[in-house]
């Protein structure tokens, strides 16, 4: 079963506007990444928060994490049209590092 | 040259049929894994294994079998094909101090 949920499924913007994602998990976390798919490719790795943080960056990326509300988000300042994909957030499972992903949010940045 | 490559990309088989994708990596990762993707549904998790001699069943492992041939090779077996495994396939590494992983480009397998 799931453990990470995205939302919105699907988002669309303009070149240069932002763009967030969130994501929902049920049970106690170690940590949440962030991935990155496009169409058809491997998924890659963009970003790990543990639970002991609350706020990551990464260039152009920002997570936040609230493990009292067991949520994420991944905001992607001034989109550009590559970052169009879609975009996973993966939790740790049972196994420790098997992780357990999400549905996705697929994003689409038209210039 | 990639770290982490599958064989075949893609393939078409047909029902009953038995067939292996195989994973193979340069990163010199512990951990393997294998996951199916499905329009919708994300990412899950098939069989996984944390050294040569670990093999452990994921989510959705009915059906499937694999083989850690060696410590950079993975493979998958589709016994006897089904329609509703058609799916992309997807092998990724991990190491025992880096907890993030690292995919191959995928196997879009479809069962007729």
């Amino acid at each position: 079963s799931q453990q990470g949920e995205e939302d919105p499924q699907a988002l669309s913007i303009q070149e240069g506007e932002n763009a967030t994602m969130n994501c929902s998990y049920k049970t106690s976390i170690n940590n949440l990444q962030w991935y990155r798919q496009n169409s058809g490719r491997g998924l890659v790795h963009l970003i790990l928060i543990r639970s002991n943080e609350r706020e990551k960056h990464s260039g152009r990326l920002r997570v936040t994490l609230d493990t009292s509300k067991k949520s994420s988000s991944l905001l992607i300042t001034a989109s550009r049209a590559a970052d169009t994909a879609s975009y996973f957030c993966a939790t740790d499972g049972q196994a420790g590092t098997a992780l357990i992903f999400g549905k996705g949010t697929t994003l689409s940045v038209s210039s | 040259d990639a770290d982490v490559t599958q064989t075949p990309r893609n393939r078409i088989t047909k029902t009953g049929k038995r067939i292996m994708l195989e994973c193979s990596q340069t990163k010199g990762h512990d951990r393997m894994y294998w996951y199916r993707q499905d329009p919708g549904l994300g990412l899950r998790l098939i069989y996984y294994s944390f050294d040569v001699k670990d093999i452990n069943k994921g989510e959705i492992s009915d059906g499937y079998s694999v083989s850690r041939q060696a410590q950079a090779k993975f493979s998958l077996s589709l016994e006897s094909a089904i329609p509703n495994q058609t799916a992309l396939y997807f092998c990724a590494t991990g190491d025992s101090y880096d907890e993030t992983q690292y995919f191959g480009p995928g196997t879009r397998l479809l069962v007729l």
